[in-house]
Order: structure tokens, then C-alpha cells, then sequence
């Protein structure tokens, strides 16, 4: 069973700029999340998707960042302009649904901001 | 609401000797609670996990945690540690209801000495 995919694996860019990241997640799972991971901390959810309708996206800073889950499979991120502070890994993940659900994490994007 | 505190951001153990990674949590609804671990590079894989029922449950390569109610604590521990099991360890709780995201602690680094 192929796992979550994610591209590019790592991304420089310099403040100011934009950035758009993407996500292929397991086949059949219903739900996708996006968390970003600052280093040294934990991952930290930004937007959850059920099929392609929004469930949670109280932590996305919609000023700059904007995510999408056309026809309930793909993802993508992007943020635009980045800022400093954005450097961090992000991370998709999927999983059935379920609240005891594992969830399948993709092996991340690492995001420079200069 | 929900958080998780993971006490100590660093641990060294000896090659053969126990390992104990604290997690302590906070939830306002019975908790489902997890255990991740991260390899430089890549994303995060599921080592176990508690919903309900039997509150010692075993993972896999060798770990094991046990669900304290009393304590809001979910250790997680192995008998012997293995020079591959130095890497970042990280406990989270799930969300309720629709919110199924993962509130994650902040990760311990594990350090196996040979």
C-alpha cells in the first residue's frame, strides 16, 4: 500500500515570496490534515479536510495561507507572502476518519524562509 | 480541550538499559492517546496507541505504555533499549467529536549510548 506523498521534499525561498506545497494522501482516506512543524516543537494542526469540505481551520493564518482539497483527494498549501516565522516542516497526514484512527504521515516538506 | 505535556525534551539511556518517556495529558472528554516516533528526515510513524479498554498496550519494536486515569499520564516505556530507537518521540491525544486532529507535546529526543 503506497503511503501519504508529498512534494517538494525542500524549499527555499526568501520572505515575501510564495510557496505552494502538495499532497497525495492514502487511497480511500476520507480525511487529510496539514500540521506544521516548528523546530524543536511538536507538530501543530493548521486545517483538517472530511472528503473536500473543511472541518477545522481555526489555527490556519488565513491572511497568508490558503488550502484547498479539490474533488476530496489532493491537497495543496500555500502560503502567500511567507514570512520568517513560516520556516518549519509541514506535514500531511490521512486517516479513515475515526477519532482511534491512525493517522499516515507524509514525510514532510522543509520550508526555508530567507 | 486537550494538551499534552512530555516531561524531559531530552533522555539518554545506555544501549540495553530501560527506557521511560513521560507523557502527561489534559482532556476535557475521555482521551484516545498515542505515541509517534520521528527519524531525522522523515515523517512521524505510530508506535501505539490507547483508545478504550485494556490500559497497558503494547506497540511495536518492543514498546509499550500504560493509560493511568488517575495520574492523565500515558508513559511510555521499553525493557531494553536498541541503538535504533535513538530518535524523536512524541505523545498526542485526539480531538473529539469532529475535530479528530492530534494535539501533540512538544517530543522527547531519545539518546541510546553504546
Amino acid at each position: 500500500e503506497a503511503g501519504v506523498a508529498q512534494s517538494p521534499r525542500y524549499k527555499i525561498i526568501e520572505k515575501r515570496q510564495s510557496v505552494a506545497f502538495w499532497c497525495n494522501p492514502i487511497s480511500g482516506h476520507a480525511t487529510l490534515y496539514w500540521y506544521q512543524q516548528i523546530l524543536g516543537q511538536g507538530p501543530k494542526l493548521l486545517i483538517q479536510f472530511q472528503n473536500n469540505g473543511v472541518v477545522d481551520d481555526s489555527q490556519l493564518p488565513k491572511d497568508r495561507f490558503s488550502a484547498e482539497r479539490l474533488k476530496g483527494v489532493d491537497s495543496t498549501l500555500k502560503i502567500q507572502p511567507a514570512k520568517l516565522e513560516d520556516s518549519a516542516v509541514y506535514l500531511c497526514a490521512s486517516s479513515l476518519g475515526g477519532r482511534g484512527n491512525e493517522q499516515f504521515f507524509g514525510p514532510g516538506t522543509r520550508l526555508t524562509v530567507l | 480541550a486537550q494538551s499534552v505535556t512530555q516531561l524531559g525534551s531530552h533522555v539518554s539511556v545506555s544501549e540495553g538499559a530501560l527506557v521511560l518517556l513521560r507523557c502527561n495529558y489534559s482532556s476535557s472528554v475521555p482521551p484516545y492517546l498515542f505515541w509517534y516516533v520521528q527519524y531525522p528526515n522523515q515523517g512521524l510513524q505510530l508506535l501505539l496507541k490507547y483508545t478504550t479498554g485494556a490500559t497497558l498496550v503494547k506497540g511495536i519494536n518492543g514498546f509499550e505504555a500504560e493509560f493511568k486515569k488517575s495520574e492523565t499520564s500515558f508513559h511510555l516505556t521499553k525493557p531494553s533499549a536498541h541503538m535504533s530507537d535513538a530518535a524523536e518521540y512524541f505523545c498526542a491525544v485526539s480531538g473529539d467529536t469532529g475535530r479528530r486532529a492530534l494535539t501533540f507535546g512538544s517530543g522527547t529526543r531519545l539518546q541510546v549510548q553504546p
